[in-house]
């Protein structure tokens, strides 16, 4: 069974559309994040849920809404999606509220592509 | 504020060469953890280690070894008998208590056969 699960893997769309990512874990942790990796491989946090409450946003446009239903799931929804928000996006699972308490798991990552 | 710097971009090797990835961080924080990551072609982040700052041991998993200076404030990692597949990105990472993890920019390891 796959720990971190999201989908889909690849997502090819316009600009102006609206899309989601759906991420699901079944470790049983706490906390749940959204890393943007972009074209140089450069990764960093966009959110971070720990038992369903938002506690981190780094500075990210409000065109990007995460929502999780549950601990275990953590979607991320674009609105109006740009050029520049291509990128490889990754969800993440850790146990406790910084990933220092428990090491991150990653998903496979979702390859978004805005033409 | 935290920063970490992988100053190798990219490092080819031959198979069966040792390989040394750099890592240097820069924290006020006394206490904080230190993380590698590898990223194979296939796009997933595999963890590989995390040690925190009270824990200068070094560490040997296979062939693979890190070495933490806080002297320098550097968390190197050493890759023994180079194998094709190591060929990957590898991503140093720092966590303090007061701030996310930040990664490095990573380093494209290529292992030649």
């Amino acid at each position: 069974d796959t720990a971190v699960s999201q989908t889909p893997k690849y997502l090819v769309t316009q600009m102006g559309n609206d899309k989601s990512i759906k991420c699901e874990q079944n470790l049983g942790h706490d906390t749940m994040y959204w890393y943007k990796q972009d074209s140089k491989k450069f990764l960093k946090i966009m959110f971070s849920y720990n038992n369903k409450e938002l506690i981190i946003n780094e500075t990210v446009p409000n065109r990007f809404s995460p929502k999780s239903p549950d601990k275990a799931h953590l979607n991320l929804h674009i609105n109006s999606l740009e050029l520049g928000d291509s990128a490889v996006y990754f969800c993440a699972s850790s146990q406790g509220g910084f990933s220092y308490n428990s090491p991150l798991h990653f998903g496979n990552g979702t390859r978004l592509t805005v033409t | 504020a935290q920063k970490v710097t992988q100053a190798q971009t990219e490092i080819s090797v031959v198979e069966k060469e040792d390989v040394t990835l750099d890592c240097v961080y820069e924290t006020r924080d006394t206490t904080y953890y230190l993380f590698w990551y590898k990223q194979p072609p296939s796009g997933e982040l595999v963890f590989l280690i995390r040690r925190n700052s009270f824990d200068e041991q070094n560490e040997i998993s296979g062939r693979y070894s890190w070495n933490f200076q806080k002297s320098t404030s550097s968390f190197n990692f050493t890759i023994t008998a180079s194998q094709v597949v190591d060929s990957a990105v590898y991503f140093c990472a720092l966590e303090t208590s007061g701030s996310r993890l930040t990664f490095g920019e990573g380093t494209q390891l290529t292992v030649n056969p």
